[in-house]
């Protein structure tokens, strides 16, 4: 089946601009987390969603990303009035259920530029 | 704090080579651990896992892992590199609820 989709692929932005990143998740799976990775760094925890519980939102930098996800499918994450060091590339990922024996799936990411 | 590192950030090998890539981490309890490949332009791969039992664990591509608990390590390890290989490796460490912690990851540059 299909895997992790995020869109769009890249986005170039002006400072001060809100962007909106999309992550479709696999298909039955109940766990969605978002990674950013910054030009050679790891992948950086901002948020994840399980279900209908109450997202773990203890990764996101500051009170200018926010991210929702509807139901056990699509979810967004909004970065309002970017800054140069938002330039990143945001990676999705998903897995069957949340927990240590399901590991997650990635998507490509989407790579944003902020100018 | 719980935490993945990878110490070396950028290998070379040769093709044909053994190749051996270190994470360590730190945990409060028994971590379940994982080796992703990220290759130019892709997502990241799952190439194997651990979660419990046998300690040496095979993956996709020929990698192996070996889980060492006296020494909080997960060193990744392959006989003989292909230039296909060359990518970046990122070792991550089961987190409380599912989440998971990366290294900064290991740039691997095979020469032929």
């Amino acid at each position: 089946g299909a895997g992790v989709s995020q869109s769009p692929s890249n986005k170039v932005t002006e400072k001060g601009k809100d962007v909106e990143l999309r992550c479709d998740p696999i298909s039955g799976h109940t766990a969605l987390y978002w990674y950013r990775q910054r030009l050679g760094q790891g992948l950086e925890f901002l948020i994840y969603f399980q279900g209908n519980s109450a997202p773990d939102k203890s990764g996101l930098p500051s009170d200018r990303f926010s991210a929702e996800r509807t139901g056990e499918s699509v979810s967004t994450l909004t970065i309002q009035r970017t800054q140069q060091e938002d330039s990143a590339v945001y990676l999705c990922a998903s897995s069957l259920e949340q927990g240590r024996n399901s590991p997650l799936h990635f998507g490509n990411g989407t790579r944003l530029t902020v100018t | 704090a719980q935490s993945v590192t990878q110490p070396d950030i950028h290998i070379t090998v040769s093709e044909g080579a053994s190749l051996e890539l270190r994470c360590n981490y730190s945990y409060g309890a028994t971590p379940y651990l994982f080796w992703y490949v990220q290759s130019p332009g892709q997502g990241l791969q799952l190439l194997l896992k651990y979660f419990s039992g046998d300690t040496l664990v095979q993956g996709i591509k020929g990698f192996e892992a070996e889980f060492k608990r006296s020494q909080s390590s997960f060193n990744l390890r392959k006989p003989s590199v292909h230039w296909s290989d060359a990518a970046e490796y990122f070792c991550a460490a089961g987190g409380s609820q599912g989440n998971l912690i990366f290294g900064k990851g290991t740039k691997l540059s095979v020469k032929p």
